[in-house]
């Protein structure tokens, strides 16, 4: 079955520089790839997606990457504010069934 | 607004006991899924149901069953509880075309 794996597991950035959160997924199959962010003590809330007919995608500040034939995607956030601090999770899924495979998280704090 | 809810925030029970954890979505969401989130382990999948009546094993089933006999409502059941079963719990739904999942606040259960 699917695996993701999801680095780093922890990052501090400064206010206003960028986050790079990368990951992995095994089955060449899969061709939905979405990230979530959960601030804390609330629910995991979905902040961008990709699927596998595009390159990147980007929204403001975010934007994620997919490169389909080394099996791997990255989300960027840009200009990071205190807000931006939570911890986010990719997820990867296919056609064959409708689960997510998620990542293990990454915890982001932005420094002041 | 996809509403999606679980019946506690918090849940203490005692080693043995039968504990319900209720999940309701108002989205007419064909699927919905439970996980447990764990810290360095992420979001685990548990169970899920793509309809009423049919459930699925995720990748932890042991020691836990579910039932789904309306769309709406999705519950876990842990027939005896035990000290390794303390955790975070999330419910999450979506619609028959899989992707996008919505999730709930979150049941945190300590079990004693």
């Amino acid at each position: 079955g699917e695996n993701v794996e999801q680095h780093p597991s922890t990052l501090s950035v400064q206010e206003g520089d960028s986050a790079v959160i990368k990951c992995t997924y095994s089955d060449s199959a899969s061709n939905y790839f979405p990230w979530y962010k959960q601030e804390l003590g609330k629910r995991p809330q979905l902040i961008i997606d990709i699927r596998s007919n595009v390159g990147e995608k980007k929204d403001q500040r975010i934007a994620v990457t997919l490169n389909k034939t080394a099996k791997h995607f990255s989300l960027h956030i840009t200009e990071t504010q205190p807000e931006d601090s939570a911890v986010y999770f990719c997820a990867a899924s296919g056609d064959r069934d409708d689960k997510i495979i998620f990542g293990k998280g990454t915890r982001l704090h932005i420094l002041p | 607004d996809v509403k999606v809810t679980q019946s506690s925030r918090y849940l203490v029970k005692r080693t043995g006991e039968k504990v319900f954890l209720e999940c309701v979505q108002d989205m007419d969401h064909e699927n919905m899924f439970w996980y447990r989130q764990d810290p360095g382990l992420g979001l685990r999948l548990i169970y899920f149901s793509y309809d009423v009546k049919m459930k699925e094993k995720g990748d932890i089933p042991e020691g836990y069953s579910v039932s789904r006999e309306k769309k709406e409502r999705f519950s876990l059941i842990l027939e005896s509880a035990s000290t390794n079963q303390t955790s975070m719990y999330l419910c999450a739904s979506s619609p028959p075309e899989g992707d996008t999942q919505y999730f709930g606040p979150g049941t945190r259960l300590t079990v004693l």
